[in-house]
């Protein structure tokens, strides 16, 4: 069972790069998220979906942008990539759910830009 | 906009000893979810437990429980008996049950096992 999985798990990149953070799911899960952890930080939400064709900004929205074309991914865009976006980056996915329903997350994008 | 507070930002135990993490939070909503997710070094985000605010008895799995007091907006989280493989950052998060289902986390608590 895969789960949430995000690729890649390291990039570097350089000043006024632009890159795509890949993430799927094959949980058939409504609801997804892009968060982002800086050193020593909580995570902070960047973006989210609540299902295919619908996305709204969180937290951080500034610098990224997102589509989500079907249900199984949520890419994550940035443009022109500044150092102020050096951060772990975490996608994860729920079931939309009246319940107190779980959210699982992906192992984490490690990006560095220099 | 609801907020979570963890003021620990480092906290140390002997292994097979007990250690408890704080955690405050801010709302204003009556009914919310709350959890402890465990950060290994492999970055990977693992639920401990969870709580749901309606529900007055604290939530239990295996050595971890948590004291939730709802009328102080506190939840902390016991770990009995620590274990070398508990040493992680802990993170509290808050949960509304309207809208996206979207997470509120603290800032994290580092823990360190001394053998």
């Amino acid at each position: 069972n895969a789960g949430v999985t995000q690729t890649p798990k390291f990039r570097i990149l350089k000043i006024g790069q632009s890159m795509t953070l890949q993430c799927t799911q094959d949980m058939n899960h409504n609801y997804m998220y892009w968060y982002r952890q800086d050193p020593g930080m909580g995570l902070k939400l960047i973006y989210y979906s609540v299902g295919a064709g619908i996305t709204d900004k969180g937290e951080v929205p500034n610098g990224y942008n997102v589509s989500r074309s079907t249900t199984e991914d949520f890419p994550l865009r940035l443009e022109l990539a500044a150092p102020s976006q050096t951060s772990v980056y975490f996608c994860a996915s729920s079931r939309r759910s009246t319940m107190n329903t779980e959210a699982f997350f992906g192992q984490g994008t490690r990006l560095t830009v220099v | 906009a609801q907020t979570v507070t963890q003021s620990q930002p480092e906290m140390s135990v002997q292994e097979a000893e007990t250690v408890t993490l704080s955690c405050t939070y801010d709302t204003s909503e009556s009914d919310y979810y709350l959890f402890w997710y465990k950060q290994p070094p492999s970055r990977q985000m693992i639920l401990v437990i969870r709580q749901e605010a309606y529900k007055q008895q604290n939530a239990t799995e295996n050595r971890f429980s948590v004291n939730f007091q709802k009328a102080a907006k506190s939840f902390s989280l016991k770990i009995s008996d620590s274990q070398l493989g508990d040493a992680a950052m802990y993170f509290c998060a808050y949960r509304s049950p309207m809208g996206a289902q979207k997470l509120v986390f603290g800032q994290g608590t580092r823990l360190t096992i001394n053998p």
